[in-house]
């Protein structure tokens, strides 16, 4: 139990649907981190915000839009995904007050099967 | 990012040591070294980190050369839960780090 708890855990959709993960931390971290993990390929980093605001976004494709209304809870909206969208969604929390302390909690993450 | 170079598989006997080597030749001086490691299809899990001086905690050591251009994770005794794939990470400078994750070391305790 890191202190990171996402819903849901697992989640199948067909490529019309639309559908929200969401992710809430229980550390009064102030950073959060959505990353995507397919498989065979490492971890790669999505969207992060520091303090509620967008400080990153890697070039993901505008059919997944991250929310952050509160630094405790964040979320990402999938609409029209594809089946390559099919991956393991994970959230991280970090405290960002020094680089030392910026180590980063993941939750057990979102298994994702789009049809 | 400085570049990171892990091995990218290894086996250790259940109770023996493991010892993870990585390669950070780029590391400037004042970023650190960390360390994390994903059970299967689970999130990742911190491990340890360091800066310059070997460091300590429950989990593992690790020890981190003097010119800091490699590092080595330590499990002193490894247990058949330790399977799992290690990455060694340098992280860039900014406000909220960016974990930047290689292949890392599939590291598989055998009993």
């Amino acid at each position: 139990e890191t202190g990171v708890t996402q819903t849901p855990r697992h989640l199948v959709m067909g490529m019309t649907n639309k559908k929200s993960l969401k992710c809430e931390q229980h550390l009064g971290h102030n950073a959060m981190y959505w990353y995507k993990q397919s498989a065979k390929k490492p971890l790669e980093l999505m969207f992060v915000y520091n303090f509620k605001e967008q400080t990153e976004n890697n070039s993901v494709p505008s059919r997944f839009s991250p929310e952050c209304p509160n630094s405790s809870h964040l979320f990402l909206h999938l609409h029209t995904l594809q089946p390559e969208d099919s991956a393991l969604y994970l959230c991280a929390s970090s405290q960002v007050l020094s680089r030392e302390a910026d180590t980063q909690y993941f939750g057990p993450g979102t298994r994702l099967t789009v049809l | 990012d400085a570049k990171t170079t892990q091995p990218p598989s290894m086996d250790c006997a259940e109770g023996r040591a493991a010892n993870l080597p990585c390669n950070h030749s780029t590391i400037s001086g004042n970023e650190y070294v960390y360390w994390y490691r994903q059970i299967h299809s689970q999130g990742p899990q911190y491990i340890i980190h360091g800066l310059k001086n070997n460091e300590t905690n429950e989990m593992a050591s690790l020890i981190i050369t003097e010119d800091r251009k490699s590092s080595t994770l330590i499990l002193p005794h490894a247990t058949l839960r330790d399977t799992a794939v290690y990455y060694c990470i340098v992280p860039s400078i900014q406000g909220a780090q960016k974990l930047v994750f290689g292949q890392g070391t599939r590291l598989t305790i055998n009993p």
